[in-house]
């Protein structure tokens, strides 16, 4: 199956400071990438949606301004968390969907990426 | 997105088959129903889906109601490696993202 990776998979960072996370697709060409949220014992939250080129859709009550995401490619999309507070702290997963023909009715997810914030 | 409803956790011993319910009566003619399990501390991952028939794969299978109003994914020998959180969801096409509810916790026991 195809695969998507994150890099880091695990950050921690003082308050105050930005941080990239990487989400990369790499066997495939993801049309679109998904970035999630998911605190601990809670499921998985949607932040925003991004299309390669365009700009990223933001669910309600996600601040664009503090999670700037940008899909520059067809494999890469990076979310950066900037002005990092404790409340950010969370495990943020990206995921991707591929061009049809590709497996087009599945979602692959990353492995995930912790943030700390101190 | 139709709304889905699962038990909140089950238990299972090892080497049984597992029954999991999903209720959707909301569902539309479009929707295709999917399972995804997140493991802990991973990124979820996709189990199987279906629209219509009964699906089978190398995972699990997938009974759909003829109505299509509930479903339930069958792991046909548990193991402890399928101790995990199970998710069933609707989409109506493959451009949009996966809305998660709270899934059913999964415990297998040796």
């Amino acid at each position: 199956g195809a695969v998507v990776s994150q890099h880091p998979s695990w950050v921690i960072c003082k308050s105050g400071t930005s941080v990239k996370i990487e989400c990369r697709s790499l066997d495939f060409q993801a049309t679109t990438m998904f970035w999630y949220r998911q605190f601990p014992k809670q499921s998985l939250m949607l932040m925003a949606t991004s299309n390669e080129g365009s700009k990223a859709t933001y669910e309600q009550g996600v601040e664009k301004d503090k999670f700037l995401i940008n899909h520059a490619s067809l494999t890469l999309s990076t979310l950066t968390v900037t002005s990092a507070h404790p409340e950010d702290s969370s495990f943020y997963i990206c995921s991707a969907t591929g061009l049809a023909g590709v497996n087009y009715n599945e979602q692959f997810f990353g492995p995930g990426t912790r943030l700390t914030v101190l | 997105d139709a709304k889905t409803t699962q038990p909140n956790s089950m238990e299972s011993n090892e080497e049984e088959p597992v029954h999991l319910p999903c209720n959707h009566s909301t569902i539309s003619g479009t929707d295709y129903i999917h399972w995804y399990r997140q493991l802990p501390s991973q990124g979820p991952e996709y189990v199987i889906h279906g629209l219509t028939s009964n699906v089978n794969n190398r995972m699990a299978s997938l009974a759909i109601a003829e109505d299509r109003k509930s479903s339930t994914l069958i792991l046909h020998r548990a193991t402890l490696r399928d101790a995990a959180v199970y998710y069933c969801i609707l989409r109506d096409s493959a451009g949009t993202a996966l809305i998660f509810g709270k899934g059913t916790t999964l415990s297998v026991s040796s």
